[in-house]
């Protein structure tokens, strides 16, 4: 089944603990990205990637990090994570010519930081 | 600043009534624009695109959207809705030459049976 999968699904942590979130996707796509949905400022752009070894910045990438070392796994890094970056996180992936394409969502990690 | 506002933030509707939700974005070249849904509990999920041709695009679930240029708008509507089309409803815009999606704040719809 194609999916955009991510691990955890919900994640308590405290401030200050390296934590990593990751996403893999089983389309061969070779955008993805990362997004925090947030209640009344709908869903932001972490960071994206339009393929291996190529990240950019999105709209809100303070405090966290990507890699995207092969084309199937896009982690996000929280290296001292803090209570504004409670969230519910998601990524998704697309075929090349993203702008064009939908983008395939995974299931969401709830993300409290206290 | 490039953005994409939607003016209601909350509909509460009965079954059969007709849907229509606004989406209005802020970027002056080409730009390509989406209507993702999110049910309670579920995925997003494509509703619709355009990307250009017939202003009016069509999508799953009898949605339609019409994109307006003069009005930087791409108002998402449905005739009749249904009960099981309580969602939050998202617009979003690509603008051209880059990667980047940008949404809206959404509108929840719920559907009164």
């Amino acid at each position: 089944e194609a999916q955009v999968t991510q691990n955890p699904r919900y994640l308590i942590t405290v401030t200050g603990k390296k934590l990593t979130v990751t996403c893999s996707q089983n389309m061969n796509h070779e955008y993805m990205s990362w997004y925090r949905q947030d209640p009344g400022l709908g869903l932001r752009q972490i960071y994206y990637s339009m393929n291996v070894e190529v990240t950019d910045k999105g709209d809100v990438p303070e405090g966290y990090k990507v890699s995207r070392k092969e084309k199937r796994n896009f982690p996000l890094i929280l290296e001292s994570p803090s209570p504004n970056q409670t969230s519910l996180y998601f990524c998704a992936s697309s075929l090349p010519g993203q702008l064009y394409n939908e983008q395939f969502f995974g299931p969401g990690t709830r993300l409290t930081v206290l | 600043a490039q953005s994409v506002s939607q003016h209601n933030h909350h509909v509460i509707l009965s079954e059969a009534a007709s849907l229509e939700l606004g989406c209005n974005y802020s970027y002056g070249g080409t730009v390509n624009l989406f209507w993702y849904v999110q049910y309670p509990g579920q995925h997003l999920q494509l509703l619709l695109k355009y990307f250009s041709g017939d202003p009016l695009v069509k999508g799953i679930k009898g949605f339609e959207a019409e994109f307006i240029k003069s009005k930087f708008s791409f108002n998402l509507r449905k005739p009749s809705v249904q009960w099981s089309d309580t969602a939050e409803y998202f617009c979003a815009a690509t603008p051209s030459n880059t990667g980047k999606l940008i949404f809206g704040q959404g509108t929840t719809l719920q559907v009164k049976p």
